[in-house]
């Protein structure tokens, strides 16, 4: 069983406020990731980081912002949270063979 | 960029077996992937294949692999209600990301 945790698991907040989504793993992972899923079902690349004190930038550009200063840690935060960043968010870390765990997600509502 | 394409739907009556298709456009993948989310939860890596690897099997799964035409394909034997999930096909980019396809939705009819 996969030991990664997100939380909160779900967070109903209003506009404008600052919001950080926790993401740990106990696995000793250097690779760690953040993922946006629409509710049609598709998966987006935020952010991803190599190890501590690295993170770059994925596929879909966010307003989001990540730090890696543990390697267990990986937290996402959204500095004035809009309706637009609605989403639920993923967090997954990989280990040497790129098999990606998932934690079980953070359902953000922006009002 | 790369891409990975899968249907987005696929309805199975309990018992039979489900096909679930996947094309990728990647020819350098070395590793490729069938994820499984369950409602309200994260995925779950069910099987992965080798790029020299033609099929896997793993009790009810079997993953065949057509590099040639990019295609692969997951099919679950004897399917059951618990398999009702969304199944995500992925393939390994270079040394650094996994793309996934957008996934497909596998509903099981009585």
């Amino acid at each position: 069983e996969a030991d990664i945790y997100q939380t909160p698991r779900y967070l109903v907040i209003g506009t404008g406020k600052k919001i950080t989504l926790e993401c740990s793993q106990t696995m000793g992972h250097d690779k760690m990731y953040w993922y946006q899923q629409d509710p049609g079902m598709e998966l987006h690349l935020i952010h991803y980081s190599y190890g501590v004190n690295s993170t770059e930038k994925g596929d879909l550009s966010s307003e989001s912002t990540v730090s890696r200063i543990r390697t267990e840690h990986f937290p996402l935060t959204l500095e004035s949270a809009r309706p637009s960043h609605t989403s639920q968010y993923l967090c997954a870390s990989s280990d040497r063979f790129d098999e990606q765990f998932f934690g079980p997600g953070t359902r953000l509502t922006v009002l | 960029g790369e891409d990975v394409e899968q249907s987005l739907f696929l309805s199975v009556r309990e018992g039979d077996s489900s096909v679930i298709n996947c094309t990728y456009t990647d020819s350098s993948s070395t590793y490729l992937y069938w994820y499984k989310q369950e409602p309200g939860a994260g995925l779950q890596l069910l099987t992965y294949i080798f790029s020299n690897m033609d099929m896997k099997q793993d009790q009810r799964l079997t993953v065949l692999l057509n590099k040639k035409d990019k295609h692969l394909s997951l099919r679950i034997a004897d399917t059951q209600t618990g398999d009702s999930a969304i199944y995500f096909c992925a393939e390994r980019e270079g040394d650094d990301k996994i793309i996934f396809g957008k996934g497909t939705r596998l509903h099981i009819l009585p």
